[in-house]
């Protein structure tokens, strides 16, 4: 069974500067995909970035990137210019096929954006 | 398009009752998931449909737990009997799904129904 990581469960980070989120899981499958979620406080789950294993290229969101290393499985969220509205919980999660398409989420990070 | 739909918003039911959660999801997505977020944890994954049927039910955690699913349009995720270690916030997801074994991309979340047993 998949498993996901997230180690830090709260972080915070001034107005304008920028945080990097972590994110390690732990399969033996070689396709798959992993996500980042944002939970504010409504609780509305917002799809951030997701990255498909078989590419090497790390994916861009705006200020939202990734780090994906497939070989320490690892996959960290680098948020750029925070903001006020970037404060949430972040989820991170990992999808695959033979997973029967359910997501294996970690328990979130805590962020908090401060002016 | 409209987003994916939960109905009720906030729940707060007597021990021992039974619930029903709807869920609406996005036009066309044939892909329909439960999830259960407990207070400060992640999402833990109770059922997957396809269509109308269930090929992963692994996750519920009882068999007071139960979801149906019409066609591809709504769900209902009940819960018999209910007991206090079931509050927690139900959330439910689309997504669209090729037919085949094609992985179902990324899932769009209803904003919850928030449960609370007394």
């Amino acid at each position: 069974a998949q498993t996901v990581t997230q180690s830090q469960p709260e972080m915070s980070v001034q107005e304008a500067e920028t945080v990097t989120l972590s994110c390690t899981y732990d399969t033996s499958e070689n396709n798959y995909y992993l996500f980042w979620y944002k939970q504010p406080p409504s609780r509305q789950m917002i799809l951030v970035i997701r990255q498909e294993a078989y590419k090497q290229q790390n994916a861009t969101e705006n200020r939202f990137s990734v780090n994906f290393q497939k070989a320490a499985k690892s996959f960290s969220l680098k948020i750029s210019d925070s903001q006020l509205g970037d404060t949430a919980m972040y989820f991170c999660a990992f999808g695959s096929a033979t997973s029967g398409s359910r997501l294996t989420f970690g328990e979130g990070t805590q962020l908090t954006v401060n002016p | 398009g409209a987003g994916v739909s939960q109905s009720p918003s906030n729940k707060v039911t007597e021990k021992g009752k039974d619930v029903e959660l709807r869920c609406d999801p996005i036009s066309g997505h044939t892909a329909l998931y439960w999830y259960r977020q407990r207070l400060g944890q992640g999402l833990e994954f109770l059922i997957y449909f396809q269509g109308n049927s269930a090929p992963d039910k692994s996750g519920l955690p009882s068999d007071r737990f139960s979801a149906e699913r019409t066609g591809e349009s709504v769900s209902t995720l009940t819960i018999q009997r209910t007991q206090q270690e079931d509050s927690a916030v139900y959330l439910c997801a689309s997504s669209h799904r090729t037919s085949g074994s094609r992985f179902s991309y990324e899932q769009y979340f209803g904003p919850g129904t928030r449960l609370t047993v007394t």
